[in-house]
């Protein structure tokens, strides 16, 4: 079982959509979550940190559920724009530190 | 305000031959990684460094592959000698201290070994 896992893709969905991503993590012990976000032939970019709380940026809405161990991102009112692959991350310190990745699940909006 | 720098962009090798990676970090982090990220097997965490010594490599696939990082500013990643199996994409990312930094990747280096 891989140690990050996320949702397989792809998700196609109509412009205005709200789509949701899900990730399990399986080391109890993480301590840093993130949601990232890769556009193709692109190197990865922080798209949001993931509090305990849950956090929201916009559009977009991270939880975290330490107990089940997943974290979820959020994306409402989709934009063509958001077509590209996101990955979660998870880390052990409180650093980003070792970061253990997703294989990413690809987001394509249509109009 | 400068990211993490990598060459080369691109690199097209005959299998065998030696393959050096180059990486300069945001100035101030204090950590920096190298991943590989292939179709396959997604993106993998080869080596890290933190204050320029090595923490971790145990993803580091064999002895073909080294890393160093002798001062705060470079580190390079060598594959002596390259295969075809090596051929991906390797990212350089950095991050500082502080609690939950995230890690700020550079472009990467795309590489063909045929």
């Amino acid at each position: 079982r891989k140690e990050v896992e996320q949702d397989p893709g792809p998700f196609n969905v109509p412009e205005g959509a709200t789509v949701a991503f899900n990730c399990t993590y399986s080391n109890s012990a993480s301590q840093s979550f993130f949601w990232y976000r890769q556009d193709c032939r692109k190197e990865p970019k922080l798209l949001m940190s993931v509090y305990s709380s849950g956090n929201e940026d916009g559009r977009f809405t991270a939880q975290l559920n330490r107990a089940s161990q997943y974290i979820s991102l959020l994306i409402r009112d989709s934009k063509l724009s958001d077509s590209a692959t996101y990955l979660c991350a998870v880390a052990n310190n409180t650093n980003a530190g070792k970061s253990t990745f997703g294989d990413g699940t690809t987001l394509t909006v249509k109009p | 305000d400068a990211g993490v720098i990598q060459s080369p962009r691109h690199e097209v090798t005959e299998m065998g031959q030696e393959v050096t990676l180059r990486c300069k970090p945001i100035s101030g982090h204090n950590s920096l990684f190298w991943y590989r990220q292939t179709m396959m097997r997604g993106l993998e965490l080869l080596i890290y460094f933190n204050n320029n010594v090595p923490i971790d490599d145990s993803g580091m696939p064999e002895d073909r592959f080294s890393a160093k990082m002798p001062n705060a500013s470079f580190s390079t990643l060598k594959i002596q000698p390259s295969e075809p199996r090596d051929s991906a994409v390797y990212f350089c990312a950095s991050t500082g201290q502080g609690t939950g930094s995230p890690l700020h990747f550079g472009n990467g280096t795309r590489l063909t070994v045929t």
